[in-house]
């Protein structure tokens, strides 16, 4: 398996709060992306990353903030934390991005609940 | 949204064949076809992917129509650890980088 790391794997946060989650690679892979898995919608694409502070906005990237400092960290950001982001979270890493081929190596996710 | 259909669930009884369907009639030709799966409440595992042609690998083998409007997904000898959905995936071009837009995937039911 890919070395990729996510934590923490679960948070209970309350609404109006700041929450951060890591994502940690030991791969030396150049783009790293998160996404937000919730019933009905598959997994959709929050930010991606194509290099050390090289950052992009995804499908729903509304109330998240991400920075990436160093190649194997990668974090996610919600300000102010709503209910509506309750969800699992997922990291993804992967070598080659536009270009192809482009496989995606998952983590494991973190869940996290906003009361 | 996904430019894929597949069935909403399968069965297949273990040490068979379990063949997966996708539709992908808008594919562009500089596409590429992807699957992965996900088992419960892991993240997304990577497949296998191709262009054109069959392509096998130790998991599966992937089969391509002639006019790439549809592919099958074929685990050769399922067993119960390859229970997951399976998502068929069209590389978007254009888009985010890297970019892979999961549909509702297939729900393979692997019994004994």
């Amino acid at each position: 398996d890919a070395g990729i790391t996510q934590s923490p794997r679960h948070k209970v946060t309350e609404t109006g709060t700041p929450v951060t989650l890591r994502c940690h690679q030991t791969e030396n892979h150049r783009y790293m992306y998160w996404y937000r898995q919730d019933p009905g919608h598959g997994l959709r694409l929050i930010h991606y990353s194509y290099g050390v502070k090289d950052t992009d906005k995804g499908e729903v990237s509304d109330g998240y903030s991400v920075s990436r400092s160093k190649t194997e960290d990668f974090l996610l950001t919600l300000e102010s934390a709503t209910s509506s982001q309750t969800s699992v979270y997922f990291c993804a890493i992967s070598e080659s991005g536009d270009s192809d081929p482009n496989e995606q190596f998952f983590g494991p996710g973190t869940r996290l609940t906003v009361l | 949204d996904a430019k894929t259909t597949q069935p909403t669930s399968m069965d297949c009884a273990e040490g068979r064949a379990a063949n997966l369907p996708c539709n992908h009639s808008t594919i562009s030709g500089n596409e590429y076809v992807y699957w992965y799966r996900q088992i419960h409440s892991q993240g997304p595992q990577y497949i296998i992917h191709g262009l054109k042609n069959n392509e096998t690998n130790e998991m599966a083998s992937l089969i391509i129509t002639e006019d790439r409007k549809s592919s099958t997904l074929i685990l050769p000898h399922a067993t119960l650890r390859d229970t997951a959905v399976y998502y068929c995936i069209v590389r978007v071009r254009g888009g985010s980088q890297g970019n892979l837009i999961f549909g509702k995937g297939t729900k393979l039911s692997v019994k004994p």
